[in-house]
């Protein structure tokens, strides 16, 4: 079992959609959560990223952190054609090298 | 102003070659990544350096060699190159110790 899990889609939703992604992880001690975006051929882009348990709104997404259920999820609001990208969860301890585990991340497809 | 840089964005080359591929920050950041993606898009950490000194070196295999002339610049080098060298590596810089990290563009390696 891979440390964090993602599901890679393809998830295809019609503009104006709620759209929800997921990940589950193994790793209790993972602390600090984030979500990036990346486009086709392109480098991931740091979205949200929070320490603690609940939600952290910004603008049209909120990032979900259930520590308990060792699950966070990324909603997005009125999705848009340009928010057609993979979108990668990642997790880390705190302290030590920070260094990151990441999904493999869930290709969303927003259609008009 | 870009914050990541990576040169070349596309490399071609015939299996047994030597490669380099240079990263360069302009955040004023302290730590650098390589990271590797393949094809079914798992992002995984190769190397990190801070100030200068490796201070996480994954299981990769030693034909594959960091360099860090500053701290704005790690660059990777790559021996006797291999068809399963061919994935898309991405650099990416953070304060030291820090979490939020970001990426450059990738650069995209095909090994024929």
């Amino acid at each position: 079992q891979k440390e964090v899990e993602q599901d890679p889609g393809p998830l295809s939703v019609p503009e104006g959609a709620i759209v929800s992604l997921n990940c589950t992880y193994s790793n209790s001690a993972f602390q600090y959560f984030m979500w990036y975006r990346q486009y086709s051929r392109k480098g991931p882009e740091l979205l949200m990223y929070t320490y603690s348990s609940g939600n952290k709104e910004d603008g049209r997404f909120t990032a979900q952190v259930d520590k308990s259920s060792k699950y966070i999820s990324l909603f997005i609001r009125d999705s848009q054609p340009s928010d057609s990208a993979t979108y990668l969860c990642a997790m880390s301890e705190i302290g030590g090298s920070y260094i990151p585990t990441f999904g493999r991340g869930t290709s969303l497809i927003v259609h008009p | 102003d870009t914050a990541v840089s990576q040169t070349p964005k596309y490399l071609v080359t015939q299996m047994g070659n030597d490669k380099s591929i240079k990263c360069e920050q302009n955040l004023g950041h302290d730590t650098m990544y390589w990271y590797k993606q393949d094809s079914k898009k798992f992002l995984k950490i190769m190397f990190s350096y801070n100030n200068k000194e490796l201070i996480i070196n994954e299981t990769v295999p030693n034909r594959f060699s960091p360099k860090s002339p500053d701290k704005a610049h790690l660059n990777l080098h790559i021996n006797s190159l291999e068809l399963g060298d061919s994935a898309v590596y991405f650099c990416a810089s953070s304060q030291a110790g820090g979490d939020t990290q970001y990426f450059g563009p990738g650069t995209r390696l095909t090994v024929l």
